[in-house]
């Protein structure tokens, strides 16, 4: 299984600021999603970040609130920008191992944010 | 897109006694579907997964049953300890095009002494 490096763990932040995260893989990943969960919910898929081309965002989810970078096959990030009190919630990045048949979806640790 | 159902939203049993969570899903290319289970402030974790092309899967205590053809697959847990408490989530995927994994909402599993 790939292991997940998601920081920061947690962050408190200030309405109007911006929150980036990162996420690190042990190993060469084509695929990487971000989602997010907000409290006592299920998990939304805001975007798929593929290596060399741009992030390919969910309905509802768009590219100047959400940028994400993927400069290579094992980092990514994924910015929060002008946070809002409704944007807090965890967000967790996750990888797809199509190798084979070893088709398996892991999660980083995720990031709690909280907007004052 | 893909819809995922998930029911129910709450489980109370016993320590003991067996828990069943069914899922339906609405697209018919979906051929992968796992399980995840998520204790408090904590990262879902991949308990157990199915494909399309088995109807059963068992791993110890959890089994996944999957009708392709009623598009709904359960999670059954037996002999239920406190540990198993937490938050599950059934999701789809479809392996072939690499659409997204859509989740279902959640159902909260309590298992009381």
């Amino acid at each position: 299984s790939a292991v997940i490096s998601q920081k920061p763990s947690r962050d408190i932040c200030q309405r109007g600021t911006s929150l980036t995260i990162q996420c690190q893989v042990d190993s060469q990943v084509t695929m990487m999603f971000w989602y997010r969960q907000q409290p006592g919910q299920s998990l939304t898929l805001i975007a798929t970040a593929n290596q060399g081309s741009e992030a390919t965002y969910e309905s509802g989810f768009v590219i100047d609130k959400f940028p994400i970078s993927r400069p290579n096959l094992t980092f990514s990030t994924l910015t929060v920008s002008n946070l809002s009190p409704e944007d807090s919630s965890i967000y967790l990045c996750s990888v797809e191992n199509r190798g084979g048949t070893n088709e398996k979806l892991f999660f980083g640790s995720g990031t709690q944010l909280s907007v004052l | 897109g893909e819809n995922v159902e998930q029911h129910p939203s709450t489980l109370s049993v016993q320590e003991g006694d067996s828990a069943v969570i069914k899922c339906t899903y609405s697209d018919s290319a979906s051929n992968y579907f796992p399980w995840y289970k998520q204790e408090l402030g904590k990262r879902p974790q991949l308990i157990i997964d199915i494909r399309s092309n088995v109807g059963e899967k068992k791993d110890q205590r959890i089994a996944v049953t999957l009708n392709k053809t009623a598009k709904h697959f359960s999670l059954h847990i037996t002999e239920t300890q406190p540990e198993d408490s937490a938050v599950y989530f059934c999701a789809a995927y479809d392996t072939g095009t690499a659409s997204k994994l859509t989740f279902g909402t959640g159902t909260r599993l309590q298992v009381t002494l």
